[in-house]
């Protein structure tokens, strides 16, 4: 069973500041999932990787395979980026369902 | 075009009923999830469809968990027996492709409370 750690598990920053949450996962994996969760709202997929970097807006992934390691990071934070965000990884083989992280609870002060 | 559907989007019911989840996916998407978040905790899998294949039911906690997709499109969670550890926001979502090739759709969940 592949475990998935994230961290760090609660951030508080300021408004305007470059914001890097990582995860770790122990197996291989065919792809890996970042998702957004604002309080009370539903989940939304913010990006899949299987390799390399992809980039949105002010939010960019990336993962390195071999390590097993994948980044989120906010530049320019702003208060509305404050979510949980959730690290998803997809199996490589066997079972098709996602092995989620705990998630990373995100405030962006003003 | 309208995303993930899930009903009801509350459902408060008394220990011991049966209770029905329903998820409408994407139309198209041939995969679809099951998953639950419990209060204070993260992401939980619990079943997994893929066109009309065998479903993955590797995650449903007990025997009173089962789930069914009818014409590869609806599928209905149900809950038998419901005990309070049940209670959790129910989560349904759907992709275009098995696998790493399509992202997820997720609806915006059932929250269910038993009493």
């Amino acid at each position: 069973k592949n475990e998935v750690e994230q961290s760090p598990q609660n951030l508080t920053a300021q408004e305007g500041e470059f914001i890097t949450i990582n995860c770790s996962y122990s197996v291989g994996i065919s792809a890996l999932h970042w998702l957004q969760q604002h309080p009370g709202g539903g989940i939304v997929s913010l990006f899949m990787l299987s390799s390399g970097k992809k980039k949105h807006g002010r939010l960019i992934a990336t993962i390195n395979i071999q390590e097993k390691h994948s980044s989120l990071h906010i530049t320019a934070s702003h208060p509305r980026d404050s979510a949980v965000y959730i690290c998803a990884v997809l199996a490589g083989g066997g079972a098709d369902g996602l092995t989620f992280g705990k998630g990373t609870h995100l405030i962006i002060q003003p | 075009g309208a995303g993930v559907s899930q009903s009801p989007s509350n459902k408060v019911t008394e220990k011991g009923k049966d209770v029905e989840l329903r998820c409408d996916p994407i139309s198209g998407h041939t995969a679809l999830y099951w998953y639950r978040q419990s209060l204070g905790q993260g992401l939980e899998f619990l079943i997994y469809f893929q066109g009309n294949s065998a479903p993955d039911k590797s995650g449903l906690p007990s025997d009173r968990f089962s789930a069914e997709r009818t014409g590869g499109s609806v599928s209905t969670l149900t809950i038998q027996r419901t005990q309070q550890e049940d209670s959790a926001v129910y989560l349904c979502a759907s992709s275009s492709l098995r696998g790493s090739s399509s992202p997820l759709h997720f609806g915006n969940g059932t929250r269910l409370t038993v009493t």
